[in-house]
């Protein structure tokens, strides 16, 4: 199993530039999370989904969209990027027990 | 709503130390406890979790961690760190009504010298 997968590791935005960060798990989990992560301030749950077909705002969801069309893919979608999303984003995927499995991240910079 | 407090954002020891990060939680509900590990840019890994039963959990690379209920409290220890356990650590807690969501402290920075 490769677990959970996020493309881009890296990417440069200029303001007002959209793009879509993948997230994919082969685990077959129903749960999936967005958070981003800024320095000092732990992680924050940006959206969320109980499975396909159903998605759900978390802490911080403005400026940001997801879909989940499958089981395995859960997109997180920036459509007018601002400096303020510069972050470090985390997609995780949990089975039916409590504890997350995280992808390796992608670093945004908006500028 | 629940939330975590690290006591701390950075913690230096010496190899072969002991090591406690604290961490202290609020929640009107049971709830679910968890410490992550984050590596220098890599992702989250679960070292330890507490979900019911024993109050003094065992986790990955020799950390334990006990609940203390009365002091919502949910310490990590370690007796004797090594170098490569330099890394940050997230304390975190979801209720067990929820959708599992995760509430995360801001982080402690575990920096072993030699």
């Amino acid at each position: 199993n490769a677990g959970v997968t996020q493309t881009p590791k890296f990417r440069i935005l200029k303001i007002g530039q959209s793009m879509t960060l993948q997230c994919t798990q082969d685990m077959n989990h129903n749960y999936m999370y967005w958070y981003r992560q800024d320095p000092g301030m732990g992680l924050k749950l940006i959206y969320y989904s109980v499975g396909a077909g159903i998605t759900d705002k978390g802490e911080v969801p403005n400026g940001y969209n997801v879909s989940r069309s499958t089981t395995e893919d859960f997109p997180l979608r920036l459509e007018l990027a601002a400096p303020s999303q510069t972050s470090v984003y985390f997609c995780a995927s949990r089975p039916g027990t409590n504890e997350q499995y995280f992808g390796p991240g992608t670093r945004l910079t908006v500028t | 709503a629940q939330s975590v407090t690290q006591l701390d954002s950075q913690v230096p020891v010496f190899e072969e130390a002991p090591v406690e990060l604290r961490c202290n939680y609020s929640s009107s509900v049971s709830v679910y406890l968890f410490w992550y590990v984050q590596y220098p840019n890599q992702g989250l890994q679960l070292l330890l979790k507490y979900l019911s039963g024993s109050t003094l959990v065992k986790g990955i690379n020799g950390f334990e961690a006990e609940f203390n209920k009365s002091q919502t409290s949910f310490h990590l220890r370690k007796p004797s760190v090594h170098i490569s356990d330099t890394a940050e650590y997230f304390c975190a807690v979801s209720d067990m009504g929820s959708q599992g969501n995760l509430i995360f402290g801001k982080g402690t920075k575990l920096s072993v010298k030699p």
